[in-house]
């Protein structure tokens, strides 16, 4: 079946501007994770979504940053007035989260490569 | 607080040698997960294995296995006779259930492996 998608694949914005990054989660999972990597570093979290439930924002490293997931399914992490330093790959990542399942991986998705000029 | 620990940054071997990716976490809760994951230079993270803190069996899949152990708080993976497409970063994470539907995973910085022909 389709796994996570994410668009665009690559973004190349000005500094200043505002950027929308899409995540299509997998069909059927609940829970859904956007993280940022920095090149050569591993995953920072960045927030979290649970079905109905208030997102955990925890990692959101300032208020430029949102999120927003509609029907439960597709999410848009913005960006705004980005910053050199926001340039990294943004992962997506789906699971599949109900009472009972013990564990869940996460699937991820292939990033989206954004660069602040 | 939850803590995952690759002391290894990279590792470089020949191919057809045996190596063993060392992964130490630290979690005051008694339920909980570990996993590994591959992220090849194509850059999308695969999931590769889950353990649940009850279960200390080994695992083998392939020239892949994993040592779980709770007395030291490791969970190490080995690859036999390694291959190039072995090349890739590893990481290893802690998912903790205590937390309830708030879940996230808690990353290791990652080994980044290179396999050479």
């Amino acid at each position: 079946g389709a796994g996570v998608s994410q668009s665009p694949s690559n973004k190349v914005t000005e500094k200043g501007k505002d950027v929308e990054l899409r995540c299509d989660p997998i069909s059927g999972h609940t829970a859904l994770y956007w993280y940022r990597q920095s090149l050569g570093q591993g995953l920072e979290f960045l927030i979290y979504f649970q079905g109905n439930s208030a997102p955990d924002k925890s990692g959101l490293p300032s208020d430029r940053f949102s999120a927003e997931r509609t029907g439960g399914s597709v999410s848009t992490l913005t960006i705004q007035r980005t910053q050199q330093e926001d340039s990294a790959v943004y992962l997506c990542a789906s699971s599949l989260l109900y009472p009972g399942f013990e564990g869940d991986e996460q699937y991820f998705g292939p990033g989206t490569r954004l660069t602040v000029t | 607080a939850q803590k995952v620990t690759q002391a290894q940054t990279e590792i470089s071997v020949v191919e057809k040698e045996d190596v063993t990716l060392d992964c130490v976490y630290e979690t005051r809760d008694t339920t909980y997960y570990l996993f590994w994951y591959k992220q090849p230079p194509s850059g999308e993270l695969v999931f590769l294995i889950r353990r649940n803190s009850f279960d200390e069996q080994n695992e083998i899949s392939g020239r892949y296995s994993w040592n779980f152990q709770k007395s030291t708080s490791s969970f190490n993976f080995t690859i036999t006779a390694s291959q190039v497409v072995d090349s890739a970063v590893y990481f290893c994470a802690l998912s903790d259930l205590s937390a309830g539907n708030n879940r996230k995973l808690i990353w290791g910085l990652g080994t980044s492996l290179a396999v050479n022909p």
